[in-house]
């Protein structure tokens, strides 16, 4: 069973289009997150999500807007894609924002803007 | 100063070498320390916590240096497998995560 999912695992698309990135957890976990690896390979956080409530949101353009429906779901909804957001997305999980826990993730999606 | 710093590396070692490297923080009141695991192409995977009183976890040894602000992690036999590259990761008090941009290691037969 996965623990952490992502749909779509590559989605290639042209520059101005809106597409959503789907991630669910089936660990129970309170926390999720998204994370945005660029081509230097720079893991950053963008959003972190507790129990659906917003908890972080570094500074992200708001072409961004992520959406959770219940705990074990948070999407990533892009407006207006840019060539600057070709990247790999990471969801990720943890049992509680705080303290020292675990974080596990999703096997990434890789987006190319062209 | 960058909030996480890490050598990119490579680091290329013979297999069943030791090696060594480390991860410089620059918030003093950071609270958590992790080091992450990433291979080609996947996603990143907890390797280890890093304790205050540093802790061990088979062939890996992490470390925490709380007035010199780093922590390290020391690989001993290394193995093949070993291979990838390793994230540091700091948690601040505010909840605010900080993944280093990582050290790539290559274990060489």
């Amino acid at each position: 069973d996965t623990a952490v999912s992502q749909t779509p695992k590559y989605l290639v698309t042209q520059m101005g289009n809106d597409k959503s990135i789907k991630c669910e957890q089936n660990l129970g976990h309170d926390t999720m997150y998204w994370y945005k690896q660029d081509s230097k390979k720079f893991l950053k956080i963008m959003f972190s999500y507790n129990n659906k409530e917003l908890i972080i949101n570094e500074t992200v353009p708001n072409r961004f807007s992520p959406k959770s429906p219940d705990k074990a779901h948070l999407n990533l909804h892009i407006n207006s894609l840019e060539l600057g957001d070709s990247a790999v997305y990471f969801c990720a999980s943890s049992l509680q924002p705080k303290d020292a826990n675990e974080q596990f993730f999703g096997p990434g999606t890789r987006l190319t803007v062209l | 100063r960058k909030e996480v710093e890490q050598d990119p590396g490579p680091f290329n070692v013979p297999e069943g070498a030791t090696v060594a490297f480390n991860c410089t923080y620059s918030n003093s009141a950071s609270q958590s320390f992790f080091w992450y695991r990433q291979d080609c192409r996947k996603e990143p995977k907890l390797l280890m916590s890093v304790y205050s009183s540093g802790n061990e976890d088979g062939r890996f040894t992490a470390q925490l240096n709380r007035a010199s602000q780093y922590i390290s992690l020391l690989i001993r036999d290394s193995k093949l497998s070993d291979s990838a590259t390793y994230l540091c990761v700091v948690r601040n008090r505010d909840d605010k995560i900080i993944f280093g941009k990582g050290t790539r290691l290559h274990i060489l037969p």
